[in-house]
C-alpha cells in the first residue's frame, strides 16, 4: 500500500521568512499525483499545490513551490515570505489516477510575528 | 464554483442513538464522494468511497453496519452513524469529485464535528 511520511510534527517560521516542509512517499507506480493541503483552525481543507508525477517541472503557486524528486520519492513544500495566515496544519497527500487520496500525518506550521 | 457543504456542522447526540450527516455538492454533480474521519491533531483517514447509485466501498477496519453511507443522487451523500458511542466522537469530512472532473479533482466539505455523550 502507498504510504506518505511527514517527519516534522511541528515547524516554526518567522514572519516574512522561508520555511520548507518535508514529505516522502512510497509507491511502485510511475503515474500519480502529489498534493499539499492546508487545514487552518476552521478545519476546512484547502488545496495549496498539485504536482503531476510525469511533469519534471516543479509546481509553483505564488509564494508556494515544491521540490519534487521522483527518484528519491520526495515532495517538499517551500513557503516564501511567510505570513501569519499561513499558520495551519499542512498535509502532504498522494493519489493514483482516479483513486483515493492517501494523507501524511501532517505538520503544524506556526508563524511568529 | 465547486462548493461542497455539510450539515450539520456540529452535532451532539446521546450514546446509543443514530445521527445522520449530509454532504452536498452545491454547484456540480458528484459521481463520487469520499468520507473521512479525523481525530484531533491527526490526519484524515478515509472511511469509504461512494459512487452514485452504488453501494459504498469501505476501507479495511471500518464497520459498514455502523457507518451507513448512501449516495442516492448526484448531489447528496449521507453518512449515518448508528448506535453511536463516545469513541465515535470525531470530525467527519466529506469530499466530492464531479462528473466531468479531472482524475485529481476533489473538493472538500467544511466538516462535521460529532460529539457523543
Amino acid at each position: 500500500a502507498q504510504t506518505v511520511t511527514q517527519s516534522q510534527p511541528e515547524m516554526s517560521v518567522q514572519e516574512a521568512e522561508t520555511v520548507t516542509l518535508s514529505c516522502t512517499y512510497d509507491t511502485s507506480e510511475s503515474d500519480y499525483y502529489l498534493f499539499w493541503y492546508k487545514q487552518p483552525p476552521s478545519r476546512q481543507m484547502i488545496l495549496v499545490i498539485r504536482q503531476e508525477a510525469y511533469k519534471q517541472q516543479n509546481a509553483t503557486e505564488n509564494r508556494f513551490s515544491v521540490n519534487f524528486q521522483k527518484a528519491a520519492k520526495s515532495f517538499s513544500l517551500k513557503i516564501s515570505d511567510s505570513q501569519l495566515g499561513d499558520a495551519a496544519m499542512y498535509f502532504c497527500a498522494y493519489m493514483e489516477y482516479g483513486n483515493k487520496l492517501v494523507f501524511g500525518a501532517g505538520t503544524i506550521l506556526r508563524v511568529k510575528s | 464554483g465547486a462548493v461542497v457543504s455539510q450539515h450539520p456542522s456540529w452535532v451532539i447526540c446521546k450514546s446509543g442513538t443514530s445521527v445522520k450527516i449530509e454532504c452536498r455538492s452545491l454547484d456540480f454533480q458528484a459521481t463520487t464522494m469520499f468520507w473521512y474521519r479525523q481525530f484531533p491533531k491527526q490526519s484524515l483517514m478515509l472511511m469509504a468511497t461512494s459512487n452514485e447509485g452504488s453501494k459504498a466501498t469501505y476501507e479495511q477496519g471500518v464497520e459498514k453496519d455502523k457507518f451507513l453511507i448512501n449516495h442516492a443522487s448526484l448531489t447528496l451523500s449521507t453518512l449515518t452513524v448508528t448506535s453511536a458511542h463516545p469513541e465515535d466522537s470525531s470530525f467527519y469530512i466529506c469530499s466530492a469529485r464531479g462528473v466531468l472532473a479531472a482524475a485529481y479533482e476533489q473538493y472538500f466539505g467544511p466538516g462535521t464535528r460529532l460529539t457523543v455523550t
